[in-house]
């Protein structure tokens, strides 16, 4: 079955820590996008790509960066200059037509130890 | 920017009764998408309908249509006979171009409760 699969589910991390949070996708899709979803507050997009090697900034992009290396994957790495990296992550993709919906993965809870 | 308002936090709704979920919007656009998503427990997004601003009808998915008043730039969400699992988090969303491609605009949500 064709979707997107972020991974892991629940991720710790540790003061000074850089993480990174997988995600992948079999839909053939151009276009990816990572949201942080804080209580109270929806989606907020950090970054998304159109194409392969080309990503760009969204409203809280400060402390994240990413990667597209390849169509299928578009890792989210959380720096440790994110201050408050605490949230629930969602992974997005879509196709190009602007009628389409993003379909999302699952999500990455990540949490401060 | 276009931004997208959600003014109720929450709401209730009996089973097998109508629910209306509210959600306006802003924008300089005159073609555009919107969206409804549903977030159940498991964090799931579920997409639950799209509705085109240049067609005039609204759209319908089953127990679920929208009202879309363009000149009002309201999008409300109905829900017709809830059922227990409709007890989710609610968002509407407004697509907007970026750079070569698109994005989406969240509203905050509404929590719907379905009491039995």
């Amino acid at each position: 079955d064709g979707g997107i699969t972020q991974s892991p589910k629940y991720l710790f991390r540790k003061e000074g820590q850089n993480v990174t949070l997988s995600c992948e996708q079999n839909l053939n899709h151009d276009a990816m996008y990572w949201y942080r979803q804080d209580p109270g507050q929806g989606l907020r997009l950090i970054y998304y790509s159109q194409i392969v090697n080309d990503f760009q900034k969204g409203d809280i992009a400060e402390g994240y960066s990413v990667s597209r290396e390849k169509k299928e994957s578009f890792p989210l790495t959380v720096t440790s200059a994110q201050k408050n990296p605490t949230a629930f992550y969602l992974c997005a993709s879509s196709s190009g037509p602007g009628n389409q919906p993003q379909h999302f993965g699952d999500g990455t809870r990540l949490s401060i130890l | 920017a276009q931004t997208v308002t959600q003014s109720q936090p929450e709401m209730s709704v009996q089973e097998a009764e109508t629910v209306t979920l509210s959600c306006t919007y802003d924008t300089s656009e005159s073609d555009y998408y919107l969206f409804w998503y549903k977030q159940p427990p498991s964090r799931q997004m579920i997409l639950v309908i799209r509705q085109e601003a240049y067609k005039q009808q609204n759209a319908t998915e089953n127990r679920f249509s929208v009202n879309f008043q363009k000149a009002a730039k309201s999008f409300s969400l109905k829900i017709s006979d809830s059922q227990l699992g409709d007890a989710a988090m609610y968002f509407c969303a407004y697509r907007f171009i970026l750079n070569s491609g698109y994005a989406l605009n969240f509203g905050k949500g509404t929590s719907l409760l379905v009491t039995p």
